[in-house]
């Protein structure tokens, strides 16, 4: 079955580091999300894609990067990673950008926390 | 204000009861709309799409009314497995964005 994948599922580090949290999906979709989710907030959008080498920012992509050189994966990057970084990070995709069936699947989440 | 707003709860009802959620939301160009359940910061996973006409799925249902600019969830004769977070999400496909309201908790109650 197409599937959506992330990991690590939970990762500690230190602030300052380099951080990179992945996200394979293998329903062949073009388009990719990634997403943080804080207590007392929804998802917030970081970056997305809507194919190979397109990225785009989000709401709040200081301090994140992402890349796209195939369509199953879109790495999340924290470039030098902060304490306000703390958070449940999600990815998703989805197969249109436009209709009403343009839902998002959403992978399992991976836990950062930055110390 | 925010972009897609909902009544964060929490609502405790007792099995049966039937409970509506309320989502506002402030983009126009709005032209996607959904509700998704999300348990325990698990991920979200769809529930419905919302179609102009309102549309049903066994014990949900739900309502658009674009002039108002407004979306609705009755969840009738509620079950323990009810009990989650109710995501309201609106899209606009133009800019290729989804926005996410913070969420409605459900809570049901024997």
């Amino acid at each position: 079955d197409a599937e959506i994948t992330q990991s690590p599922r939970h990762k500690i580090t230190e602030t300052g580091r380099q951080v990179t949290l992945a996200c394979h999906q293998t329903w062949n979709h073009n388009n990719m999300f990634w997403y943080r989710q804080d207590l007392g907030h929804g998802l917030r959008l970081i970056h997305y894609s809507y194919g190979v080498q397109d990225t785009n920012k989000g709401e709040v992509s200081d301090g994140y990067s992402v890349s796209r050189s195939n369509t199953e994966d879109l790495p999340l990057t924290l470039e030098s990673a902060a304490s306000s970084q703390t958070s449940v990070y999600f990815c998703a995709s989805s197969s249109q950008r436009t209709g009403a069936r343009n839902e998002q699947f959403f992978g399992p989440g991976t836990r950062l926390t930055v110390l | 204000r925010k972009e897609v707003e909902q009544d964060p709860g929490p609502f405790n009802v007792p099995e049966g009861a039937t409970v509506a959620f309320n989502c506002t939301y402030s983009n126009s160009a709005s032209q996607s709309f959904f509700w998704y359940r999300q348990d325990c910061r698990k991920e979200p996973k769809l529930l419905m799409s919302v179609y102009s006409s309102g549309n049903e799925d066994g014990r949900f249902t739900a309502q658009l009314n674009r002039a108002s600019q407004y979306i609705s969830l009755l969840i009738r004769d509620s079950k323990l497995s009810d009990s989650a977070t109710y995501l309201c999400v609106v899209t606009d496909t133009n800019a290729g964005k989804s926005t996410f309201g913070d969420g409605t908790t459900l809570t049901v109650k024997p």
